[in-house]
């Protein structure tokens, strides 16, 4: 199956600080990739739609200005958590598809954020 | 939106049964995929089966597109199979939603 490489695995900041992660499509293009959010014990929860080339769409109720995502070319997307504070604490996973359409999608190895 | 429901919620088998997890949806979709999500967390693709029956080794799926639910069986389990599993579901070009997962926990 295709790979999707996402970096870092995890990552510890100070409260107020800004984390990037980034997610590539390492064998295939995607127009779209996905960011997805999962709390301990729980399931994942889709955070935003990323599209290649213009503006990520946003689930309601998450913050557009607390993450940035940027898709800047058709195998990254970057997904930027801003001020983190410990509620942003979580584990963050990104997702693609490739061009043409295709259904299967394919998930990165996921980002372990801890915020202190 | 579309509804993902899984059942059941948790499941202890000794090792060596067989169990079925089961998958129900709440509107037609085109994609169908099972996950396994390992202790580090990171999710390995078990099947993508919009439809039809599939098999892997000692894993096989069912989805019936029409009545809307999908079956994973899992036959002979181990204890490398415990774990969380996952369905989820979409439409083309759109996310998948997920269901809140099987917990699977295998003894030996």
């Amino acid at each position: 199956g295709a790979v999707v490489s996402q970096h870092p695995s995890w990552v510890i900041c100070k409260s107020g600080t800004s984390v990037k992660i980034e997610c590539r499509s390492l064998d295939f293009q995607a127009t779209t990739m996905f960011w997805y959010r999962q709390f301990p014990k729980q399931s994942l929860m889709l955070m935003a739609t990323s599209n290649e080339g213009s503006k990520a769409t946003y689930e309601q109720g998450v913050e557009k200005d607390k993450f940035l995502i940027n898709h800047a070319s058709l195998t990254l997307s970057t997904l930027t958590v801003t001020s983190a504070h410990p509620e942003d604490s979580s584990f963050y996973i990104c997702s693609a598809r490739a061009q043409g359409g295709a259904a299967e999608a394919f998930f990165g190895q996921g980002t372990r954020l801890t915020v202190v | 939106g579309i509804q993902v429901e899984q059942s059941p919620p948790d499941l202890i088998l000794q090792e060596g049964a067989n169990s079925t997890l089961r998958c129900n949806f709440s509107d037609s979709v085109n994609n169908l995929q099972w996950f396994h999500q390992n202790p580090w967390g990171q999710l390995i693709n078990l099947f993508y089966i919009p439809s039809g029956t599939k098999q892997n080794g000692r894993l096989s799926a069912t989805t019936v597109a029409t009545e809307r639910y999908s079956l994973l069986y899992i036959s002979s389990s181990q204890t490398t199979d415990s774990g969380v599993y996952f369905c989820a579901v979409g439409e083309a070009g759109t996310a998948l939603i997920f269901g809140k997962g099987t917990t699977l926990s295998v003894s030996s």
